[in-house]
């Protein structure tokens, strides 16, 4: 019964080079969400998908980050042309499709990002 | 704008008494309330949820409650143990969509 998957769970990149996080969400949830905590803050909202469909995407930064979800594999959240600001932990939560229901979002780990 | 406020960065209770964590929200569009538990280097970890059709939920040693009228929620854990020692998140929701979180509560047990 595995969670929330997430890799790598550690990213180094220099500035300027492109970073590529995965999540994996728990089986037989159909909703992803990318969230991403600073240092001594809380979790921020970035974008939420179903599967290739982006349903709202208006806690992204409009320019360098990208996020899908195929029809098969992992969601992917990319960031371009990394700067030291982008330097944070990157969480991914999914939850099952159950129409007209508010459901539970279960976390993966998470990918820190860092930007030398 | 903080939609959803943690006033106390950090709370400390000896183990075995109650700890309670507060939890505050303007939107008066939310109507899912969750809190999460986090240990450093890990994800948030689901602990209880309520709707805002109920004014209380309870799971073992952790109990919710929910004030629509003040906006105000809060997270009893009773006993307290050291392995509750972690940060603390109420998160909030206007239906299946994005959380919104607040900035956390410490929450360290004594022994």
């Amino acid at each position: 019964n595995a969670g929330v998957m997430q890799n790598p769970r550690h990213l180094v990149r220099r500035r300027g080079q492109e970073a590529r996080l995965r999540c994996s969400p728990m089986k037989g949830h159909s909703h992803v969400y990318w969230y991403r905590q600073l240092p001594e803050e809380g979790l921020k909202f970035m974008v939420y998908l179903q599967k290739e469909n982006i349903i709202d995407e208006s806690g992204m930064p409009k320019e360098r980050f990208s996020a899908e979800f195929p029809k098969e594999g992992p969601s992917i959240l990319r960031i371009q042309q990394v700067v030291r600001g982008d330097s944070a932990a990157y969480f991914c939560a999914s939850s099952p499709l159950l129409a007209g229901f508010t459901d539970t979002q279960y976390f993966g780990p998470g990918t820190r990002l860092t930007v030398l | 704008d903080q939609q959803v406020k943690q006033n106390s960065p950090s709370l400390s209770v000896q183990e075995g008494r109650i700890s309670i964590l507060n939890c505050d929200y303007t939107n008066s569009m939310f109507d899912y309330f969750l809190w999460y538990k986090k240990y450093p280097a890990e994800g948030p970890t689901f602990l209880i949820s309520i709707s805002s059709i109920k004014d209380k939920n309870e799971d073992g040693r952790f109990t919710v409650f929910l004030n629509k009228s003040a906006k105000h929620l809060s997270l009893h854990i009773v006993p307290s143990q050291p392995g509750d020692s972690a940060v603390y998140f109420c998160a909030a929701t206007p239906g299946a969509q994005k959380l919104v979180f607040g900035q956390g509560t410490r929450l360290t047990i004594n022994p």
